[in-house]
């Protein structure tokens, strides 16, 4: 079965920092989604990628997909209170919806 | 439109009883899954349906966990009777279709503590 590897497991910055965080499979990716998760609720879809070398943003959060080393990161520039929470990635494990996703990483921002 | 619906939010039994989660999916959508997140993980796939058959029940505990959706639309999961490593946050998600090139729209969840 496919594994999804996130770095950090968590991250604390100051607001104004950028930071980043990335995602590795072991197997091949179909769709490499990013997801952002805050306590006690469901997740929220932030983007979703397909193809090698893509990379795709939504204000000041970018993602970046290398299709051969199978592996993802999400960038956030300047980052601000509303940046806090579990980050994760998933990505398909078939092409059918077989879904996977990896541990989190949980991002703290501090004044 | 409306998002994923689940009920409940929260739920504490003691171990060995027996519970239900109810998911009602975002109109239109034929695929619905159910998801245990453990405090911690990430959220693990327990059972994918196309409309109202299962198409993936590979890591859903069967001795102990049912699901159904029987008339394709919404769903509902049973944990019986439930142990203490069952204390987890369920989701429930639905896409338009059968596809990893679906977004998938995630409910709430239900939280529950088995005491």
């Amino acid at each position: 079965s496919q594994e999804l590897e996130q770095s950090p497991q968590s991250l604390i910055v100051q607001e104004g920092k950028n930071l980043t965080i990335n995602c590795t499979s072991s197997k091949t990716l179909y769709g490499l989604y990013w997801y952002k998760q805050k306590y006690g609720e469901g997740l929220i879809f932030l983007m979703m990628l397909q193809k090698g070398g893509e990379e795709k943003s939504h204000e000041k959060i970018t993602a970046k997909l290398d299709e051969k080393k199978q592996q993802s990161s999400l960038h956030i520039t300047a980052s601000q209170p509303s940046h806090a929470g579990i980050y994760l990635c998933g990505a398909g494990a078939d092409s059918w919806g077989k879904f996977q996703f990896g541990a989190g990483t949980q991002v703290v921002v501090t004044p | 439109e409306a998002g994923v619906a689940q009920s409940p939010r929260y739920k504490i039994i003691e171990k060995r009883q027996s519970v239900a989660f109810w998911c009602n999916p975002i109109s239109g959508h034929a695929t619905l899954y159910w998801y245990q997140q453990i405090l911690g993980q990430g959220p693990k796939l327990l059972i994918q349906f196309q409309n109202n058959g299962v198409v993936d029940d590979s890591q859903l505990p069967k001795d102990r966990f049912s699901a159904e959706r029987l008339k394709g639309v919404d769903s509902t999961l049973k944990i019986q009777p439930a142990k203490l490593e069952d204390s987890a946050v369920y989701l429930c998600a639905s896409s338009r279709k059968r596809s990893t090139y679906n977004e998938q729209f995630f409910g709430p969840g239900t939280r529950l503590t088995v005491l």
